[in-house]
């Protein structure tokens, strides 16, 4: 299964966009590189994923490198809402359940107002 | 509302009791799992299921059992076996994997754990 590297943590002023990185080298050609963010004690909230085209929607934009070894996440007008754990993630294949998500320890976004 | 329901929210227990935590859904999902958390650490999975009637262990499974009955039901009974029993436990759902879906998974509020 392809691991991702994450910072643990990132700072972003409000107002301001905020770009997460994120590193999976041996990702593979049928892999999909999700996002999701868990704010404090809450579920883990789906934002976005994406094969090898950019994508966007209401919450964000996903840029995928083209060889795919690499991604960001863009919050384009962070807020204070918006402080969380992002966790990028590369699907993986288990056992036949190909929905298993491998969680890390995601990369700790805070807002400053 | 469509969503994913966990009970209880907060839950006490002595050690070497067993306990089980309820998840419930109505999204008609066909997949359902449980993860648990640690404080400072990602979700790990504990059990899975595809369908009624089957499930499948994930990377922490002893200690732990599950039942799926029903569809919109996927109980996690965590056992006095189970060393560490003390973490956030989450219970999620998707539809299942197709060529056309990727199968997001939505989850509940989740579960806290704290065995004295």
């Amino acid at each position: 299964d392809a691991k991702t590297t994450q910072p643990p943590s990132m700072d972003c002023a409000e107002g301001r966009a905020a770009n997460l990185p994120c590193n999976h080298s041996t990702i593979s050609g049928n892999e999909y590189v999700y996002w999701y963010r868990q704010i404090h004690s809450q579920g883990p909230q789906y934002i976005i994923h994406g094969l090898k085209n950019n994508e966007t929607n209401e919450m964000a934009s996903l840029i995928i490198t083209e060889d795919r070894k690499s991604s960001t996440l863009i919050l384009p007008h962070a807020t204070l809402r918006d402080t969380a754990v992002y966790y990028c993630i590369v699907r993986a294949n288990y056992g036949g359940a190909t929905n298993k998500l491998i969680f890390g320890t995601g990369t700790l976004l805070a807002v400053q107002p | 509302d469509g969503g994913i329901t966990q009970s209880p929210k907060y839950l006490f227990r002595k050690e070497g009791q067993n306990v089980t935590l309820s998840c419930e859904q109505n999204l008609n999902h066909d997949a359902m799992y449980w993860y648990r958390q640690d404080p400072g650490q990602g979700l790990r999975l504990i059990y899975y299921s595809q369908i009624v009637n089957d499930f499948q262990k994930g990377d922490i499974a002893e200690g732990y059992s599950v039942s799926r009955e029903k569809k919109e039901s996927f109980p996690l009974t965590v056992t006095s076996a189970q060393k560490n029993p003390t973490a956030f436990y989450l219970c999620a759902s998707s539809i299942w994997d197709t060529p056309i879906n990727t199968g997001e998974l939505f989850f509940g509020e989740g579960s806290r754990l704290t065995v004295l």
